[in-house]
């Protein structure tokens, strides 16, 4: 079945020390998006690919990075991680036809720092 | 803030009982779109609704629209235990692709 993984689902880093978390989708969308989304709270875009276009969130931390190598996979780098980026981080994406659409979201990693 | 309200943030209900719950949001919208999400895992999508649509069914669901009033209903029929969950909904301006999601709204549904 076409999907959206992310690996690893959960995540534990160490308070500064860096830490990777990937995406791969099957359904050759071209566009992903990261989210971060504490508890309670609506997920919080980060940044998004438009094929291989990097939009930024105007408030995204700049201890925030991604990657987008090919189609399938794109990469949140988090350099320096700090107790309040302990969260659920969401990849999505989505088959964007410029009138909206649905996004189909990965299940989601959880980091704990510690 | 973009950022759009649900209501209630929480509701509880019998199971068999119908659940509404209401979005509202701020500026114009390409389309409307309401996701659910099981505790600790991501968000599925449920139904999507144009700016140009009022009413919308899929299954047990009935999404309305009512753009004058910057609002949107999703309606859960006879609901199950199965439905417990967070329900968002989420706004397409239809500028760079991306969605505003509300704050959610936690449906439990008590067998």
């Amino acid at each position: 079945d076409a999907m959206v993984i992310q690996n690893p689902r959960y995540q534990v880093t160490q308070f500064g020390k860096p830490v990777t978390l990937s995406c791969s989708q099957t359904l050759n969308h071209n566009v992903m998006y990261w989210y971060q989304q504490k508890s309670s709270q609506a997920p919080k875009l980060l940044f998004h690919y438009y094929d291989k276009d990097f939009n930024n969130e105007a408030d995204t931390p700049d201890n925030f990075q991604s990657r987008r190598p090919n189609t399938s996979f794109c990469f949140l780098d988090i350099r320096s991680p700090g107790l309040g980026d302990a969260a659920m981080y969401l990849c999505a994406t989505s088959r964007d036809e410029r009138g909206g659409g649905e996004q189909f979201f990965g299940p989601g990693t959880r980091l704990t720092v510690l | 803030s973009q950022q759009g309200e649900e209501d209630p943030q929480a509701l509880s209900i019998q199971e068999g009982e119908n659940a509404t719950m209401n979005c509202s949001y701020k500026t114009s919208i390409n389309n409307l779109q309401w996701y659910r999400q099981n505790s600790g895992r991501g968000l599925v999508h449920l139904i999507l609704i144009r700016s140009n649509e009022r009413e919308k069914h899929s299954g047990r669901l009935r999404v309305t629209l009512d753009t004058s009033k910057k609002s949107s209903s999703l309606l859960i029929t006879a609901s199950r235990a199965a439905d417990t969950a967070s329900y968002f909904c989420a706004q397409d301006t239809g500028a760079n692709s991306k969605l505003t999601f509300g704050k959610g709204i936690t449906l439990s549904v008590r067998p």
